[in-house]
């Protein structure tokens, strides 16, 4: 069974910094790319980064781009976003999801159940 | 960015009913689209890939349709567990963006 279990979400001023985590089990996870998507209180997904099985490849959205690195840790079965200049508008639910697809992200076949970012003074 | 605009923002039916939801992209994304499910307080859900290839574990009563720029997801007979916020995605090109959503709501 696949599993996402994402940590790291908190309270975070703006301008701060914060690292996300997502475990995963239950399937070969160099084999498949992996994302980040979020969702802001009451609104819709928002596709955030993106990165290739072998990690060589990520990909981001426009909004983060300069400010988030995603990575991942194969031996590990672990993916990160690493977040930076947190504004409040970065504040939402990030989910992790697994791809179909092993090298360029595109479809979201598993997903976490989420952690809550929240930026604000 | 290709802009996927979802129709209608509500659906009130009633179950059994048949409903009948809408992408269109700003551009051709041919068939590099995907449906999602989410219910209150969940994850989402693959429902549908490549426009209309049922994701894993998913009901015969879900089905999609399209190609270009005109998506439709169809749910032949809507079951009370079927009433939640419906979303397309495309990955045809660079962000991956999703429609806004639309929620089938009961009637």
């Amino acid at each position: 069974e696949v599993q996402l279990l994402e940590s790291g979400g908190g309270l975070v001023q703006p301008g701060g910094s914060l690292r996300l985590s997502c475990a995963a089990s239950g399937f070969t996870f160099s084999s498949n790319a992996m994302n980040w998507v979020r969702q802001a209180p009451g609104k819709g997904l928002e596709w955030v980064s993106g990165i290739s099985g072998g990690g060589g490849n990520t990909y981001y959205a426009d909004s983060v781009k300069g400010r988030f690195t995603i990575s991942r840790d194969n031996s590990n079965n672990t993916l990160y976003l690493q977040m930076s200049s947190l504004r409040a508008d970065d504040t939402a639910v990030y989910y992790c999801a697994k791809d179909r697809w092993s090298s360029s992200p595109g479809y979201f076949d598993y997903w976490g159940q989420g952690t809550l970012v929240t930026v604000s003074s | 960015e290709i802009v996927l605009t979802q129709s209608p923002a509500t659906l009130s039916l009633s179950p059994g009913e048949r409903a009948t939801l809408s992408c269109r992209a700003s551009q051709s994304v041919s068939t590099y689209l995907a449906w999602y499910q989410q219910k209150p307080g969940q994850a989402p859900r693959l429902l549908i890939y490549d426009a209309s290839n049922r994701a894993t574990g998913i009901p015969a009563s879900f089905s999609g349709s399209g190609s270009g720029t005109d998506f439709t997801l169809t749910i032949s007979s809507l079951e009370p567990e079927d009433f939640a916020v419906y979303y397309c995605q495309q990955r045809f090109n660079w962000p991956r963006t999703f429609g806004q959503g639309t929620k089938v709501e009961i009637k």
